[in-house]
């Protein structure tokens, strides 16, 4: 019974296009996240929501838009996506906003752009 | 200017003797750290943590220590066992800063 779900797990995709990548939680936590490991193996945080809003959006190009439609599920939409894009992108989630403690990953999403 | 840094990238140990990772960080402010384990194609998963009130806390063969003077904690992992290879990431949080910063993570290997 998976706690954090992403899908796709793999995607490669071409400069240009636009992409999006689902997280859904079934822990019942309010607040989600998305990180991005980049080649350099470092996991920095991009965005986190507690209750579908927005509370963290750490200098990450506007052509990343992430979308909660309810606390449960928190996408990722890509546009015109760049080389320096790929990257393993991971979803988590965590009980409490002020409490980024403890947080549950998802499995990840490679994402490579050709 | 990563705040939170695993200098050793990779370390191997013989099963049954002790593992321990290192992790230093920069910012005064951090007042919470975690150790998470990862697997290859899986997530991260949390393993223990410790709070800037306490210099060390343990958890089954799992210790950690944390030095606040030398902005320096530490993972001790004994008996190490096979299945503790991986790739372990510390990471630090300010109080309601409501992120954690993580450091380039440490692949552990123990040899039968």
């Amino acid at each position: 019974d998976t706690a954090v779900s992403q899908t796709p797990k793999y995607l490669v995709t071409q400069m240009g296009n636009d992409k999006s990548i689902k997280c859904e939680q079934n822990l019942g936590h309010d607040t989600m996240y998305w990180y991005k490991q980049d080649s350099k193996k470092f996991l920095k945080i991009m965005f986190s929501y507690n209750n579908k809003e927005l509370i963290i959006n750490e200098t990450v190009p506007n052509r990343f838009s992430p979308k909660s439609p309810d606390k449960a599920h928190l996408n990722l939409h890509i546009n015109s996506l760049e080389l320096g894009d790929s990257a393993v992108y991971f979803c988590a989630s965590s009980q409490g906003a002020g409490q980024p403690h403890e947080q549950y990953f998802g499995p990840g999403t490679r994402l490579t752009v050709t | 200017d990563q705040q939170v840094k695993q200098n050793s990238p990779s370390l191997s140990v013989q099963e049954g003797r002790i593992s321990i990772l290192n992790c230093d960080y920069t910012n005064s402010m951090f007042d919470y750290f975690l150790w998470y384990k990862k697997y290859p194609a899986e997530g991260p998963t949390f393993l223990i943590s410790i709070s800037s009130i306490k210099d060390k806390n343990e958890d089954g063969r799992f210790t950690v220590f944390l030095n606040k003077s030398a902005k320096h904690l530490s993972l001790h992992i004994v008996p190490s066992q096979p299945g503790d290879s991986a790739v372990y990431f510390c990471a630090a949080s300010e109080e309601g800063a409501q992120k954690l910063v993580f450091g380039q993570g440490t692949r552990l290997t123990i040899n039968p």
